[in-house]
């Protein structure tokens, strides 16, 4: 079975800091991986998507990802109380045409002021 | 990114009843749509796959015929919850995925719907 693990936290970091989120999956032929971000009562809300190893910068984002370790984290640099929420991996392994996403039970991040 | 909406955002409902929910991709044609459900405090769980002209694909342990999902057309898929009973009442989320152009697999989240059966 498909499974992708994220340390369901809390994690709190004081504002400006870094914040590392980790996760990690159990299908080797996984291609694709998201990072959403899901406040509280509504619904996820894509970030970074990221499909070849190395990094990736977005702003204040990065992504990165290890296929040799099946591995994918996401750095928020300069962390801001309104970067609080729910961070959720999601991993598309091939097979199918539905394009189809596994979901880790996500990270919840405080940002403390 | 793809707009996503979904309607009504919230429904409260006598047992029993059925609610229909739908999902519309606005600015793409969506082949492939996702709905989700997600308890409090929980990640979300994929349901079934909406393909538009063909029957949804549904997830081991979900009930077709509880949870009828039609996709009639590239922008609009609809989930109805048959004879809703409070064990039914979560945060039903649609998703879709627009058409491969360099964005390979992402999906986007339409609003949600907030289910509540009384």
């Amino acid at each position: 079975q498909k499974e992708v693990e994220q340390n369901s936290g809390p994690l709190s970091v004081p504002e400006g800091a870094i914040a590392s989120l980790n996760c990690t999956y159990s299908d080797r032929g996984s291609q694709s991986f998201f990072w959403y971000r899901q406040y509280s009562g509504k619904s996820p809300e894509l970030i970074m998507s990221i499909y070849s190893n190395g990094d990736k910068e977005d702003g204040r984002f990065t992504a990165q990802l290890n296929k040799a370790s099946q591995y994918v984290s996401l750095l928020i640099r300069d962390s801001q109380p309104s970067d609080s929420a729910t961070y959720l991996c999601a991993v598309n392994a091939p097979g199918g045409s539905n394009y189809k996403l596994t979901f880790g039970k996500g990270t919840l991040l405080t940002v403390n002021p | 990114g793809a707009v996503v909406s979904q309607h009504p955002s919230w429904v409260i409902c006598k047992s029993g009843t059925s609610v229909k929910i739908e999902c519309r991709s606005l600015d793409f044609q969506a082949t492939t749509m996702f709905w989700y459900r997600q308890f409090p405090k929980q990640s979300l769980m994929l349901m079934a796959t909406s393909n538009e002209g063909s029957k949804a694909t549904y997830e081991q342990g979900v009930e077709k015929d509880k949870f009828l999902i039609n996709h009639a057309s590239l922008t609009l898929s609809t989930l109805t919850v048959t004879s809703a009973h409070p064990e039914d009442s979560s945060f039903y989320i649609c998703s879709a995925h627009p058409p491969a152009s360099g964005s390979v697999n992402e999906q986007f989240f339409g609003p949600g719907t907030r289910l509540t059966v009384l």
